[in-house]
């Protein structure tokens, strides 16, 4: 079956160290999403990349990284310059940047 | 104000009730999503919409773009409906112009 597996589904780090969260979709999607997802507050977007090789920074994009080397990957490395880094992350896909999204089951990642 | 206000924030229904989530929007749009969340975290689309009625099996949805307003509907509402329902609105004719609602918390007890 087609879909996007998000891992680890719990990821605790501590402060200070940089961590990355893995995304893989085998729906062969050009647009891949990153998203943060906290208590209260819609979702906001991160990075997005609409084609292999090729990124945007979102809405909140600051002390994360990105990377999109091939087409059914798109990792999110957290690093220590961001401040809050404790939420829910999720990973979405779409055929093109007008399509529904379709979604991973997301990473709970707890810095302390 | 949120530029994507659902209501209610919370609803607790019998089995077997019609449900309607709200969804109101205050800036121009070029389709709007319904999505479903599970305890779990994953989220699910249910439909995308630009202008009139969507129907999958007990769940409609509807989009009324002059009055920047859709609704969800749920018919025979069933325990395995109970999840967090976020509307999302798509702006600038991109999908990564979203602006997601903070979403309702849908309880439907047997």
């Amino acid at each position: 079956d087609g879909g996007i597996t998000q891992s680890p589904k719990y990821l605790f780090r501590k402060e200070g160290q940089n961590v990355t969260l893995s995304c893989e979709q085998n729906l062969n999607h050009d647009a891949m999403y990153w998203y943060r997802q906290d208590p209260g507050q819609g979702l906001r977007l991160i990075y997005y990349s609409q084609i292999v090789n090729d990124f945007q920074k979102g809405d909140i994009a600051e002390g994360y990284s990105v990377s999109r080397e091939k087409k059914e990957s798109f990792p999110l490395t957290v690093t220590s310059a961001q401040k809050n880094p404790t939420a829910f992350y999720l990973c979405a896909s779409s055929p093109s940047g007008n399509s529904p999204l379709h979604f991973g089951n997301g990473t709970r990642l707890t810095v302390t | 104000k949120n530029e994507v206000e659902q209501s209610p924030q919370n609803l607790t229904a019998q089995e077997g009730e019609f449900i309607t989530i709200n969804c109101s929007y205050s800036v121009g749009i070029s389709a709007l999503h319904w999505l479903q969340q599970h305890p779990g975290g994953g989220i699910v689309s249910l439909f995308m919409l630009s202008s009139g009625k969507k129907k999958h099996g007990r769940l409609i949805a509807t989009i009324n773009i002059q009055e920047k307003h859709s609704s969800l509907h749920i018919t025979a509402s069933h325990p395995r409906d109970s999840a967090v329902y976020i509307c999302a609105v798509v702006y600038g004719g991109a999908t990564n112009k979203l602006i997601f609602g903070t979403g309702t918390l849908l309880a439907v007890q047997p």
